[in-house]
């Protein structure tokens, strides 16, 4: 069974601040995405991360994915409050198209 | 762009009743749509998977008699949540892939209460 699991759950930041969110996953998979949620809406497309080594930037937000350790990461530059949402990750399980969600990172700047 | 759209968005229905929630694919055709829930302040749960033309393929738990899935197109997987009880309160997301290397795209999700 294929487990998708995220650190920190809840991340309370200050604006200008930088960090990371991980995202481990258990069995081998060849794609990763990462999503945006804002309160009571559906999912944004952020990153499709689709082989070792890839990496990904779109302003302050910067994808990577090791599939060798079956890891990714979100780093977070200078953070603006704009950016408060939950954000997950999600892996496909080989073979069959389905996505795996992870259990998502809730994150809040503040000024 | 790939498209999804999903309705209604809000709902609220009494127990014992029906709900359909519908789920198109706009400027694309998908074999394939995928059905998630969604608990407040939780993660994603896959439910199933709607293929075109078969039976969809439910994930383990959920119980298909009460989570009927229709895919009678290449555009269009419908979700009817039978005999709603307030425990199938949640917001339900849809999904389609375009090709793999596009990804996924998401409906904007139908948040139902059952009273």
């Amino acid at each position: 069974e294929l487990k998708v699991e995220q650190n920190p759950l809840f991340l309370s930041m200050q604006e200008g601040k930088n960090y990371t969110i991980y995202c481990n996953y258990s069995t081998t998979s060849d794609r990763l995405y990462w999503y945006r949620q804002d309160p009571g809406k559906s999912l944004e497309s952020l990153f499709v991360l689709l082989s070792n080594g890839a990496v990904k930037q779109e302003g302050r937000l910067m994808a990577s994915l090791d599939t060798k350790a079956r890891l990714s990461t979100l780093h977070i530059t200078a953070a603006v409050h704009d950016l408060s949402a939950t954000y997950f990750c999600a892996v496909d399980m080989r073979g069959t198209d389905k996505l795996i969600f992870g259990t998502g990172t809730r994150l809040q700047v503040f000024p | 762009g790939a498209v999804v759209s999903q309705h209604p968005s809000r709902v609220i229905c009494k127990s014992g009743t029906s709900v359909k929630i519908e789920c198109r694919s706009l400027d694309f055709q998908a074999t394939t749509m995928f059905w998630y829930r969604q608990f407040p302040k939780k993660s994603l749960m896959l439910m199933a998977t709607s293929n075109e033309g078969s039976k969809a393929t439910y994930e383990q738990g959920v119980e298909k008699d009460k989570f009927l899935i229709n895919h009678a197109s290449l555009t269009l997987s419908t979700l009817t949540v039978t005999s709603a009880h307030p425990e199938d309160s949640s917001f339900y997301i849809c999904s389609a892939i375009r090709d793999s290397s596009y990804g996924y795209t998401f409906g904007s999700g139908t948040r139902l209460t059952v009273v």
